[in-house]
């Protein structure tokens, strides 16, 4: 069984510049969650997809934004690239359908912006 | 709001010896407690994890947690230490939003293993 995909590895951005990061989630699995994690900080929620529409947000900007396809992928949009959102990305998928007390994160292996 | 509190930054343990990672969180009502891993280059993995079943939850790679409710702790252990273990530990808590639940990280302790 494959797991969840992400794309590209890295990306080099310039300030006030647009970033475009992919996620394709285990086969079967209908929810997608973003995460961010900057260096030496836990993972900070940033979105959760769930039969392609957005089920809830974190605590970020506006310019934070995604969609998820009909085939369940996603794709995490971050406008106006400001210095701090150099940070790991973070995706995942889960089996129960996601916001369930007992949710597995299956994760991809993260997108670095820089 | 929930949130969730490792004790250390960094633990350094030598091979053969036990590892004990400290967690501690605050809920108003049952959470679910989880212990994800990530090793260096890799994704996260997750260990194991607490749905109010058993309070000793066993885990991959020979790793246990044990829920203690009075003390409000979910702490890591293993009774010894093998070099593939030096990775970044994560407690994380089920935390009740609007209608759904979410996941709240700690900020990870990474576990170095010395020869």
């Amino acid at each position: 069984e494959a797991g969840v995909t992400q794309s590209p590895t890295h990306l080099i951005k310039t300030r006030g510049q647009q970033a475009t990061l992919r996620c394709s989630p285990i086969s079967g699995h209908t929810s997608v969650y973003w995460y961010q994690q900057a260096l030496g900080l836990g993972l900070q929620f940033l979105l959760w997809y769930d039969e392609g529409e957005e089920r809830n947000r974190g605590n970020f900007p506006p310019r934070f934004s995604g969609r998820q396809f009909p085939n369940y992928s996603s794709e995490l949009n971050v406008n106006a690239l400001e210095l701090e959102d150099s940070a790991l990305y973070l995706c995942a998928s889960t089996p129960e359908g996601g916001g369930t007390r007992t949710d597995t994160h299956y994760f991809g292996p993260g997108s670095r912006l820089t | 709001a929930q949130s969730v509190t490792q004790l250390d930054s960094h633990v350094s343990v030598s091979e053969g010896t036990p590892v004990l990672l400290r967690c501690n969180y605050s809920s108003s009502y049952s959470p679910s407690l989880f212990w994800y891993v990530q090793h260096p280059n890799k994704g996260l993995q997750l260990l194991l994890k607490y749905t109010s079943a058993a309070t000793l939850v066993k885990g991959i790679n020979g790793f246990e947690a044990e829920f203690k409710k009075s003390e409000t702790s979910f702490h890591l252990t293993k009774p010894s230490a093998h070099m593939s273990d030096a990775a970044e530990y994560f407690c994380v808590v089920s935390d009740h939003l609007d209608s759904n639940y979410q996941l709240i990280w700690g900020a990870g302790t990474k576990l170095i293993i010395k020869p």
